[in-house]
Order: structure tokens, then C-alpha cells, then sequence
């Protein structure tokens, strides 16, 4: 089954406390992102890769960082998390064609719901 | 860059009824998606159309591009129906942006 795949789906940890969220899609997908999202301010995306080895910040980068190693796989990690990241997740998917990577059909994981105490 | 404006902001319907949800944006795209977020917060895909009009059971869609704007229509709605619905649009970036969504609660 195609899909994209977060762990953990639930988490509650305390501030400074190093975590990280996996992402992996089985769609053979070029593009892939990370989103937040919060009462009142829709989706904001956090960063995003267009392929192996290039990534690039989205609207609120700020406290996260990224690799993309594989092609599947694109871990989202809080060297030092902080109450203000508490939020839901997505991470998602897609083929691109052309110059631009919002071409494609976008394919969502499940979310990752994150408390920081 | 664009604008994403979606109507209207909330929607309560009895089951059965029909229901319209409108996307405008400000500039021409290369993307334009609809998703359905459930109770539970899963995001899903309802249609990838740029242009055009798709029909998946009682749901449909339309985009006019030349006009700016798509519709969603939703027909002989069921309370799982109920959630927010999101359009999100590509332009010339490699974002895609996405708007502020329709709450829609379907009471049985």
C-alpha cells in the first residue's frame, strides 16, 4: 500500500530534551516536506526536499532541522525542544515534474502529535 | 505571492443535504488540491485538479483556472463528512500554499 509513514504518532516530552520524528514514504516520491499545524494558523511548512541531499527552509524553520539521506526516509529533528513546538505534524510526499516542486500530488503521513513540557 | 482564499469559513448541514465549498486565489497555478481533514486529524486527498472537474462518488469537483477559482461540491452529505476542508494551490514556487480551510459539521 502506498503511503507515507510517521513515528511517533503521540509524544510528550520536556524541554531541551533532544527528539526526533521519522518520516518514510514507499512511493519512490523526489519531493518531501514537514508541516506544523496550529489553532488559527492553518499549515505552515517547516522545510522541504526536493531530492537526496537537498533541502531547504520553509516558513518557520526556526528550532528544527532535517537530512534526507535516502530517498525515502526524511527525519524532522528538535535538537531542543521547546513549549512553543508543542503541535501537530504531517510529513508528506510527491512526484514533481518540472522546475518546481508543488507540481505534484501531495500525499500526507498520519500527523505526529508533540507536547513539550 | 498568492493568495489563497476559501468560503465559506464554516458550514452546518442536516444529513442528506448538499453543500458547495468555494477556493479563489490570486494568481495562476501550476497545483491546486482539495483535502479532507477528519475528526481524528488526518489529512486526505480528495482531488489533485489543476483544471477540470473530477467526480469520486458524491463528491466532485471543478477548477477554472482562467477564472481563479475551484468548487467542491459535496452531495447527499453523511456526518463522516464532518472536518475541515482544505484547498491548496502551486504557483510559480516550490510551495504549496494552503487555505484557511471550511469547518464543516453534518448533524444527523
Amino acid at each position: 500500500e502506498a503511503q507515507v509513514t510517521q513515528n511517533p504518532r503521540y509524544l510528550i516530552t520536556v524541554t531541551g530534551k533532544k527528539l526526533t520524528v521519522t518520516c518514510s514514504q514507499n512511493m519512490n516520491h523526489e519531493y518531501m516536506s514537514w508541516y506544523r499545524q496550529d489553532p488559527g494558523l492553518g499549515l505552515r511548512q517547516i522545510y522541504y526536499s526536493m531530492n537526496v541531499e537537498v533541502t531547504d527552509k520553509g516558513d518557520v524553520p526556526e528550532g528544527y532541522k532535517v537530512s534526507r539521506k535516502e530517498k525515502r526516509n526524511f527525519p524532522l529533528i528538535l535538537e531542543s525542544p521547546s513549549p512553543n513546538q508543542t503541535s501537530l505534524y504531517f510529513c508528506a510526499s510527491s512526484f514533481y515534474s518540472g522546475v518546481f516542486a508543488n507540481t505534484g500530488e501531495l500525499f500526507f503521513g498520519e500527523g505526529s502529535r508533540l507536547t513539550v513540557l | 505571492g498568492i493568495q489563497v482564499e476559501q468560503s465559506p469559513p464554516d458550514l452546518i448541514l442536516q444529513e442528506g443535504a448538499n453543500s458547495t465549498l468555494r477556493c479563489n486565489f490570486s494568481d495562476s497555478v501550476n497545483n491546486l488540491q482539495w483535502f479532507h481533514q477528519n475528526p481524528w486529524g488526518q489529512l486526505i486527498n480528495l482531488f489533485y485538479i489543476p483544471s477540470g472537474t473530477k467526480q469520486n462518488g458524491r463528491l466532485s469537483a471543478t477548477t477554472v483556472a482562467t477564472e481563479r477559482y475551484s468548487l467542491l461540491y459535496i452531495s447527499s452529505s453523511q456526518t463522516t463528512d464532518s472536518g475541515v476542508y482544505f484547498c491548496a494551490i502551486g504557483g510559480a514556487t516550490n510551495k504549496l500554499i494552503f487555505g484557511t480551510g471550511t469547518l464543516l459539521a453534518v448533524q444527523p
